[in-house]
């Protein structure tokens, strides 16, 4: 078990751009969450999927979010067209399920988002 | 909609003092609960969860969290804090019914001095 992976865990960009993020969760656990931490806040929930499937998105995933998980292993978040505001950690966690200790949730490092 | 608060933002304690971190949580579900640490720049480590049975649950480091559904609080305790201990702990709640996705409480800054 090598824990849920994380790339790259930095990324400076300019406005405007284009960015894309990696998670690899544990193996096997078909949830798969990403959340959103500013400075000084817990974590907000951004989206999450069972395998494959994308089964809610926050109103804080604006129209220049997407998230994908094509086979039901790792996932990609994509911000276009960045904004300052877009500056943040960005966590995945996995779980093995929903009830129980297998809704547990392990998170990996983080990709911090630095938007000049 | 669910809520968590961290009642202190900020929780400054002598070295093998003890400490208690609270934290408490809105819902009319029945809910997981969750703590958190997180050190500078890293993710976020699972330091313990009540999911049900016994009230008092115990953690890694030490650390152990009592769920008490009439005051709907979480609150995380250690006997005897160390150095080590200085980081950021986030209290969180789960609702199966959701999804599962966590919500977390705005986090407790525990550091701990010599």
């Amino acid at each position: 078990d090598t824990g849920v992976s994380q790339n790259p865990r930095h990324k400076i960009t300019k406005r405007g751009q284009n960015v894309t993020f990696r998670c690899d969760p544990i193996s096997e656990h078909n949830r798969l969450y990403w959340y959103r931490q500013t400075l000084g806040q817990g974590p907000e929930f951004l989206t999450y999927f069972q395998n494959e499937a994308q089964l809610e998105k926050s109103r804080l995933l604006s129209d220049r979010f997407s998230a994908e998980r094509p086979k039901g292993s790792f996932s990609t978040l994509e911000i276009q067209r960045t904004e300052q505001g877009d500056s943040a950690m960005y966590l995945c966690a996995s779980s093995p399920g929903l009830a129980g200790g297998r809704a547990t949730q392990y998170f990996g490092p983080g990709t911090r988002l630095l938007v000049l | 909609a669910q809520s968590v608060t961290q009642l202190d933002s900020q929780v400054p304690v002598f070295e093998e003092a003890p400490v208690e971190l609270r934290c408490n949580y809105s819902s009319s579900v029945s809910v997981y609960l969750f703590w958190y640490v997180q050190y500078p720049n890293q993710g976020l480590q699972l330091l313990l969860k009540y999911l049900s049975g016994s009230t008092l649950v115990k953690g890694i480091n030490g650390f152990e969290a009592e769920f008490n559904k009439s005051q709907t609080s979480f609150h995380l305790r250690k006997p005897s804090v160390h150095i080590s201990d200085t980081a950021e702990y986030f209290c969180a709640v789960s609702d199966r019914n959701q999804g599962g996705k966590l919500i977390f409480g705005q986090g407790t800054e525990l550091s701990v001095k010599p």
